[in-house]
């Protein structure tokens, strides 16, 4: 069974340029979960979506960031523009519907650059 | 003040040492206690939860809850260079969201 998968692994992109981000979750995984490591610090909740809805977005930093997740299957994370403080990995995670928290799939994270 | 503090380390010990990780908390509602290992360029897998005060052990690794003092550690016995790999701690606040440490990284010398 494939875990969950993003995509690109690592981004290197000029401050002002769009970014789009994406993870795949596992199949048949309705939850997923965006989160963002700055370097050096912890690990920070983004948002969380529930199939195509989203059902917290108290973590998104500002309105240069936009998630989606049309039909429910994968999901895209924006970054528009980039600023330097938007480097980081970027991770997602997949959970079934009334799984506990703790039984979250992480995917491998997407590296964002931003110079 | 961070709600979750970790040592970053990085911990350094010979193969065969007893390993001891901690975190500790300002958060008196935090429920759920969980350890995750992550090795580089790769995602966080959980390696155990814990619920209560007490001990709880998997094999070579000991989780250990005290939330009297707001404490929580990890200990990996008989350690091997495979352990190697960064070990973050997380809770669960009030609304089930994961409050992370800044992860603690463990090098295994053979």
């Amino acid at each position: 069974e494939a875990g969950v998968t993003q995509f690109p692994s690592h981004s290197v992109i000029e401050k002002g340029q769009t970014v789009t981000l994406r993870c795949d979750p596992i199949s048949g995984h309705d939850n997923l979960y965006w989160y963002r490591r700055v370097m050096g610090k912890e690990i920070k909740f983004l948002l969380h979506f529930v199939k195509e809805s989203k059902q917290d977005e108290s973590g998104m930093p500002n309105n240069r960031f936009l998630a989606e997740r049309t039909g429910g299957t994968y999901s895209t994370l924006k970054v528009q523009p980039a600023e330097l403080e938007d480097s980081g990995v970027y991770f997602c995670a997949s959970s079934q519907v009334g799984g506990a928290i703790w039984e979250l799939f992480f995917g491998e994270g997407s590296r964002l650059t931003v110079l | 003040q961070k709600e979750v503090e970790q040592d970053p380390g990085p911990l350094s010990v010979p193969e065969g040492a007893i390993v001891s990780l901690n975190c500790t908390y300002s958060n008196s509602a935090f429920q759920y206690f969980m350890w995750y290992r992550q090795y580089s360029r790769k995602g966080p897998e959980l390696l155990m939860y814990t619920y209560s005060s007490g001990n709880k052990e998997d094999g070579r690794f000991t989780a250990q809850v005290d939330k009297s003092s707001k404490y929580i550690s990890l200990f990996i016995r008989d350690s091997q260079p495979s352990d190697s790999a960064t070990y973050l701690c997380a809770m669960t606040d009030s609304n089930y969201q994961l409050i992370w440490g800044a992860g603690t990284k463990l090098i295994i010398k053979p």
